[in-house]
């Protein structure tokens, strides 16, 4: 088991271009979350899904943001038109839940993005 | 809304010694998760430990160990016989019961441990 793999580690990119980021979850896990970490924050949740179904999302996610996970497996999140504001690190969590269990969150390395 | 508050930014303890981080929180539920995570230079979350807030008994996993006092809305992390590797940030984490994990997390305390 590799873990939650983030593709790429670092993008840069100008105001106004359209980025997308992947995230591969551990194998067979059914939920996927995205959350977001800025300079000297910790992170703070944008969205996640069950399997395919994207359950909750934010009010920090914009309409510029979007997230997908077809057939339940990877994510993609897109950001549109990006802003300097969106400049953070990107964390994907996976978790596998199943009745009572104790869900329990297995994070990413973060794809860090700079807007410039 | 919760809020998590971290009021150390930096910390620092000599290798073998013992430290305490803080941490206070702000909710009106009677029953949720705390959670204190470690990030490493290299980024990635990982789980220290976890506290059910109906369970009266202080977590403990190893060398890390809590102070959960749910009247105070206190969490503090102590870390006893502290290594080289202790070194990262720190978070402490709310989460409400019944729901996935949308997890609240405070600004984090920087750990230097020095030799």
């Amino acid at each position: 088991d590799t873990g939650v793999s983030q593709d790429p580690r670092h993008k840069i990119t100008k105001r106004g271009q359209n980025v997308t980021f992947r995230c591969d979850p551990i194998s067979e896990h059914n939920r996927l979350y995205w959350y977001r970490q800025t300079l000297g924050q910790g992170p703070e949740f944008l969205t996640y899904f069950q399997n395919e179904a994207q359950l909750e999302k934010s009010r920090l996610l914009s309409d510029r943001f979007s997230a997908e996970r077809p057939k339940g497996s990877f994510s993609t999140l897109e950001i549109q038109r990006t802003e300097q504001g969106d400049s953070a690190m990107y964390l994907c969590a996976s978790s596998l839940v199943s009745g009572s269990t104790n869900e329990k969150l297995f994070f990413g390395s973060g794809t860090q993005l700079s807007v410039l | 809304a919760q809020t998590v508050t971290q009021s150390q930014p930096e910390m620092s303890v000599q290798e073998a010694e013992t430290v305490t981080l803080s941490c206070t929180y702000d909710t009106s539920e009677s029953d949720y998760y705390l959670f204190w995570y470690k990030q490493p230079p290299s980024r990635q979350m990982i789980l220290v430990i976890r506290q059910e807030a109906y369970k009266q008994q202080n977590a403990t996993e190893n060398r890390f160990s809590v102070n959960f006092q749910k009247a105070a809305k206190s969490f503090s992390l102590k870390i006893s016989d502290s290594q080289l590797g202790d070194a990262a940030m720190y978070f402490c984490a709310y989460r409400s019961t019944g729901t996935a994990s949308k997890l609240t997390f405070g600004t984090g305390t920087r750990l230097q441990v020095t030799l």
